[in-house]
């Protein structure tokens, strides 16, 4: 079963506007990172959170961890039509070893 | 990523064949990671391995094997391939050392008639 739920399944805005996705866990974490992927390609590492941090930017990301909730978030500010791609939050559990994915948003940003 | 590439990229086979996936990754890490992608359900694990006499089962094992030929190479074979399984899959790689981001290769798409 998934570890992680992504929430919204699909998105969909305007060129500039922000896009903010959700992710919950169920267990305790050493990490969470989140991957993008095209269209049918393989997933490109984003950003990684570790369970000690609450906040991380990177360029127009930024994620945020809540551990209490079992939650992040992550922020894409000003859009643009080439951030159009599936968003998959990963989860790395304290003594897993390996990632357990979400089932991803699907982002489309719209000219 | 060219650093992990995936052969072949697309495959139809029949019901009953046996078939093979390679992954080969020129980033020198230990680590491999064979994932299955189907619509709305993310990545699944499959097998991953940490080192060549290193094997583990993942999720989705039944139906699939695996075989780590050098650090470098890691196959997955369906012994007898069914509609099922008909999905797209993926390998990855990470380094030990490292803080656990995984590399993904372009993907093998295959389809079993």
């Amino acid at each position: 079963s998934q570890q992680g739920e992504e929430d919204p399944q699909a998105l969909s805005i305007q060129e500039g506007e922000n896009a903010t996705m959700n992710c919950s866990y169920k267990t305790s974490i050493n990490n969470l990172q989140w991957y993008r992927q095209n269209s049918g390609r393989g997933l490109v590492h984003l950003i990684l959170i570790r369970s000690n941090e609450r906040e991380k930017h990177s360029g127009r990301l930024r994620v945020t961890l809540d551990t209490s909730k079992k939650s992040s978030s992550l922020l894409i500010t000003a859009s643009r039509a080439a951030d159009t791609a599936s968003y998959f939050c990963a989860t790395d559990g304290v003594g897993a070893q390996k990632l357990v994915f979400g089932q991803g948003t699907r982002l489309t940003i719209n000219p | 990523d060219a650093d992990v590439t995936q052969t072949p990229r697309n495959r139809i086979t029949k019901t009953g064949k046996r078939i093979m996936l390679e992954c080969s990754q020129t980033k020198g890490h230990d680590r491999m990671y064979w994932y299955r992608q189907d619509p709305g359900l993310g990545l699944r694990l499959i097998y991953y391995s940490f080192d060549v006499k290193d094997i583990n089962k993942g999720e989705i094992s039944d139906g699939y094997s695996v075989s780590r030929q050098a650090q470098a190479k890691f196959s997955l074979s369906l012994e007898s391939a069914i509609p099922n399984q008909t999905a797209l899959y993926f390998c990855a790689t990470s380094d030990p050392g490292g803080r656990g981001e995984q590399y993904f290769g372009p993907g093998t798409r295959l389809t079993v008639t």
